[in-house]
């Protein structure tokens, strides 16, 4: 049971530097979303899509981009990575048929930016 | 947008306490409400959930929720905890008109045993 994989666990970068953090899941779900931790401040949520070819922008867009061009994958670019951007990255997914709204969540990507 | 309060940052209690979280979530229309759970080192798992109906619902591992829609609430209880429900809480919001689920700044309760 793969359910929603996260790759890299772990990465530090520098400041200015990109950097691609990949999604992807085997439940054939058509949401797909990303969240970053921050301690005090929860999840916030940061793009969403509803289907392959369409994103849409959460709480805290900026900075970050996204593209669905399959049902599984889900990656997001940092085009240029500031300090602020460290938190703790969460890829998640579900069905919207049938819609029981539970999000079924990756192991997280810790990212530490320089 | 929906946000979501919770009220507690950490709660502190010794095994065979009873614990009530608190959670308020501010949106006009009819909302899904959940509550997740994350433990020392894991990802985020579901722990209840509301639609509709009954407004008192019960979870895994002993955990219930009420949902009071007169004081947009959803607070979390446990008669009776256990050390090994030391975790992260977090309680959500997913409006039914919008696919943004919004989460609190969650709770962390620690069980002395």
């Amino acid at each position: 049971n793969a359910g929603v994989t996260q790759t890299p666990k772990f990465q530090v970068l520098k400041t200015g530097q990109s950097m691609t953090l990949q999604c992807a899941q085997d439940m054939n779900h058509e949401y797909m979303s990303w969240y970053r931790q921050d301690p005090g401040m929860g999840l916030r949520l940061i793009h969403y899509s509803v289907g392959a070819g369409i994103t849409d922008q959460g709480e805290v867009p900026n900075g970050y981009n996204v593209s669905r061009s399959t049902t599984e994958d889900f990656p997001l670019r940092l085009l240029s990575a500031a300090p602020s951007q460290t938190s703790v990255y969460f890829c998640a997914s579900r069905g919207l048929a049938g819609y029981t709204g539970e999000l079924f969540f990756g192991e997280g990507s810790r990212l530490t930016v320089l | 947008a929906q946000s979501v309060s919770q009220h507690n940052h950490h709660v502190i209690l010794s095994e065979a306490a009873s614990l009530e979280l608190g959670c308020n979530y501010s949106y006009g229309g009819t909302v899904n409400l959940f509550w997740y759970v994350q433990y020392p080192g894991q990802h985020l798992q579901l722990l209840l959930k509301y639609f509709s109906g009954d407004p008192l619902v019960k979870g895994i591992k002993g955990f219930e929720a009420e949902f009071i829609k007169s004081k947009f609430s959803f607070n979390l209880r446990k008669p009776s905890v256990q050390w090994s429900d030391t975790a992260e809480y977090f309680c959500a919001v997913n409006p039914w008109d919008n696919n943004d689920m919004r989460f609190g700044a969650g709770t962390r309760l620690t069980v002395k045993p």
